[in-house]
């Protein structure tokens, strides 16, 4: 069975600071890949998704960038933290279909305070 | 407009009562539904998909509307264990899912 992890669970960064998540998906090959953040009593917001190695598309202009250096990894970064970066960031994977999304699974979450 | 929008709530129902909302989507060309579960603090979890016939699962009941472009969700008999944001999702047919907001559900004993 498919199993998605991310670590850490929770992480508490000064502004300005590196970032660092990580999301792998083991069970499965060549999965569609998307990080999420999700705002206090907000909805999910997707931030980048990646549909194979090294691809990766951006949905919202912001200071985070994605890499996916595996098939089955992807890592959420930040060079420089702000404020209203914090929040609940989830990994999800689906089934690769050509043009088409299909139901996502998500990982556990990291919630990230900055202060 | 949003593509997918849901009424926040809180739906506030006692035990063993039935409570049903809605979701609407403005993409007319979208092709599966979905309804999530998520649980205080904790990631969204898929609860069914939506069918165009509709679907049941146990005491879940969900229909789609097409011509009306809306998704509807009933849970029988409530439990306090159905207490949860639901979240509707709507594949608008690309490689992406549009989640709405979520619709709180607050079951009481």
């Amino acid at each position: 069975s498919q199993t998605i992890h991310q670590w850490p669970a929770t992480l508490v960064q000064p502004v300005g600071s590196p970032l660092s998540l990580e999301c792998t998906v083991e069970g499965t090959s060549n999965p569609n890949l998307y990080w999420y953040r999700q705002a206090a009593g907000r909805g999910l917001q997707l931030l980048f998704y990646s549909v194979g190695i090294g691809q990766i598309s951006s949905e919202v202009p912001q200071n985070l960038s994605a890499s996916r250096p595996q098939d089955r990894q992807f890592i959420l970064s930040s060079k420089k933290l702000l404020l209203s970066d914090s929040g609940f960031y989830l990994c999800a994977w689906s089934v690769s279909k050509k043009s088409r999304a299909d139901t996502q699974y998500f990982g556990p979450g990291t919630r990230l305070t900055v202060l | 407009r949003k593509e997918v929008e849901q009424d926040p709530g809180p739906f506030n129902v006692p035990e063993g009562a039935t409570v049903a909302f809605n979701c609407t989507y403005s993409n007319s060309a979208s092709q599966s539904f979905f309804w999530y579960r998520q649980d205080c603090r904790k990631e969204p979890k898929l609860l069914m998909s939506v069918y165009s016939s509709g679907n049941e699962d146990g005491r879940f009941t969900a229909q789609l509307n097409r011509a009306s472009q809306y998704i509807s969700l009933l849970i029988r008999d409530s439990k306090l264990s159905d207490s949860a944001t639901y979240l509707c999702v709507v594949d608008p047919n690309d490689y992406k899912l549009s989640f709405g907001a979520g619709t709180t559900v607050t079951v009481r004993a």
